[in-house]
């Protein structure tokens, strides 16, 4: 099964900041087939991003995925407080789909 | 409005087996899967398996076959995880979530989650 290593584990910024999170996997798959989630303690995850780069509805332009092949990255250019949460990347390029074990966004 | 509600928490022992409900409304029932996942505590969600409200098939990951069972009740718009032999390590939030049909696996719409705990 394909292995999705997040870092950093925990990543702590001030609001305002750019926040830059990476998911790399252990092989390729298909057609850049990467998601974003967003978990607040007590809730269920949040689409955000899909395809690598698609803002689901509703998603501020604030975040932004990008990356292909292995190596993809969520960026939030300024942070708000309500985004301070664990994030995670799940590849559905081949089954089992897999998610990575989530880098916590903690303010500073 | 699309609403998935899934059941409460349930506690059980080893060696038993739980059945959580996932009710669904505001789409028409068979146009998503129904993907399961389990999410241990400090960990992040692991896939189960999905099925197809449509015809009532599945796809397990590798892990669970064996242990799992999926169904899809159309009359009442719910749909069904069994996991049985259960064992302290399935103590975890299970979360029911959509995808789709036709379309590649990503998760739209998400259940609340439900807390299994495995407990002598």
């Amino acid at each position: 099964e394909i292995v999705l290593t997040q870092s950093p584990g925990t990543l702590s910024l001030s609001p305002g900041e750019r926040a830059t999170l990476s998911c790399r996997a252990s092989q390729t798959f298909s057609s850049n087939f990467l998601a974003w989630y967003q978990q607040k303690p007590g809730q269920s995850p949040r689409l955000l991003i899909y395809g690598a780069s698609r803002r689901a509805t509703g998603v501020p332009d604030r975040f932004r995925g990008s990356g292909s092949g292995t190596d993809f990255t969520l960026t939030i250019s300024r942070i708000e407080p309500e985004d301070f949460a664990v994030y995670y990347c799940q590849q559905y390029g081949r089954s089992p789909y897999t998610f990575g074990q989530g880098t916590k966004l903690e303010i500073k | 409005e699309v609403q998935v509600v899934q059941s409460g928490a349930e506690v059980k022992k080893p060696g038993a087996t739980v059945k959580i409900s996932c009710k669904v409304s505001g789409y028409t029932f068979a146009d998503y899967y129904m993907h399961w996942m389990q999410q241990a505590p400090g960990e992040g969600p692991q896939w189960m398996g999905l099925i197809d409200p449509e015809d009532g098939e599945t796809i397990f990951a590798e892990k669970f076959q064996g242990r799992v069972t999926m169904t899809a009740d159309r009359s009442s718009d719910t749909l069904y995880l069994e996991l049985n032999t259960l064992r302290s390590e399935d103590t975890a939030i299970y979360y029911c979530a959509t995808s789709v049909v036709g379309a590649p696996h990503y998760f739209h719409y998400w259940g609340q989650g439900t807390l299994v705990t495995v407990s002598t």
